[in-house]
C-alpha cells in the first residue's frame, strides 16, 4: 500500500527565503510522485512529477524536487519565494505496477510574508 | 480550452434534501473521480470511473453516488445530505487510467458545499 506524509501542516517564510516543503512517503514498489498546487479558490494543477528518469525534477515557477530512495524523500524547494507562492501544497504517489491511482499527502499551507 | 467544469460552485442546502453536483470534461478523458477536500485531512477519493458505465468507491464513498452514463460527465450525487457532508469537492480527469502515472490529472475548480 502507497502512502504520503507531509511535514507541518503550513510554513511560512519571507519573502526571498529559501522555500522546503516536506514529503516522505511509503511504496512497496519503485513510486511514481508528485507535487501539485493550489491556489486560492482554485483547482489543483501539477507543478512537477518524478516517474523514474533524472531524480532531481525541476517544475514550473522555478520549483523543483529531488527523489531521494534511500530516505523515501521527495521534497520540494525553491531558492527564493515570491509573494505569489502562496498557496496549499499536495505531494501525491502511484505505484508503478500497481494501481495507478494516486494518493494524496495532507497538504502544506505556504505562507510568504513580505 | 480544454478543461474540467464544474456546477455548481458554491451550494448551501439543509440536511435531507438530494442534491447533484455535475462535472463534465471536453478532453475526451476516460478516467474521472470526485475528491473532497477537508482541513488537515487533504484529499480524499469518494469515487472513480476508468470509463463509461464502469464506477468504483474510492476511500470515503459512503452517502455518495455517482453516474457514468456518458464519457464527458461525472456526476456526484447526495440523495440524503447530511452535515458532516459539508466539504470543498472537486472532480478530475485522466486521459486513462495509465496516464495517471505521467500526472496528467485535471481538476475542476471546485464545489463548496454547506449542509445545514
Amino acid at each position: 500500500a502507497q502512502s504520503v506524509t507531509q511535514l507541518g501542516s503550513h510554513v511560512s517564510v519571507s519573502e526571498g527565503a529559501l522555500v522546503l516543503l516536506r514529503c516522505n512517503y511509503s511504496s512497496s514498489v519503485p513510486p511514481y510522485l508528485f507535487w501539485y498546487v493550489q491556489y486560492p479558490n482554485q483547482g489543483l494543477q501539477l507543478l512537477l512529477k518524478y516517474t523514474s528518469a533524472a531524480t532531481l525534477v525541476k517544475g514550473i515557477n522555478g520549483f523543483e524536487a529531488e527523489f531521494k530512495k534511500s530516505e523515501t524523500s521527495f521534497h520540494l524547494t525553491k531558492p527564493s519565494a515570491h509573494m505569489s507562492d502562496a498557496a496549499e501544497y499536495f505531494c501525491a504517489v502511484s505505484e508503478s505496477g500497481g494501481s495507478y491511482i494516486p494518493t494524496f499527502g495532507r497538504g502544506t499551507s505556504l505562507i510568504v510574508h513580505p | 480550452e480544454a478543461q474540467v467544469t464544474q456546477n455548481p460552485r458554491y451550494l448551501i442546502t439543509v440536511t435531507g434534501k438530494k442534491l447533484t453536483v455535475t462535472c463534465s470534461q471536453n478532453m475526451n478523458h476516460e478516467y474521472m473521480s470526485w475528491y473532497r477536500q477537508d482541513p488537515g485531512l487533504g484529499l480524499r477519493q469518494i469515487y472513480y470511473s476508468m470509463n463509461v458505465e464502469v464506477t468504483d468507491k474510492g476511500d470515503v464513498p459512503e452517502g455518495y453516488k455517482v453516474s457514468r452514463k456518458e464519457k464527458r460527465n461525472f456526476p456526484l450525487i447526495l440523495e440524503s445530505p447530511s452535515p458532516n457532508q459539508t466539504s470543498l469537492y472537486f472532480c478530475a480527469s485522466s486521459l486513462s487510467e495509465a496516464d495517471l502515472n505521467t500526472g496528467e490529472l485535471f481538476f475542476g475548480e471546485g464545489s463548496r458545499l454547506t449542509v445545514l
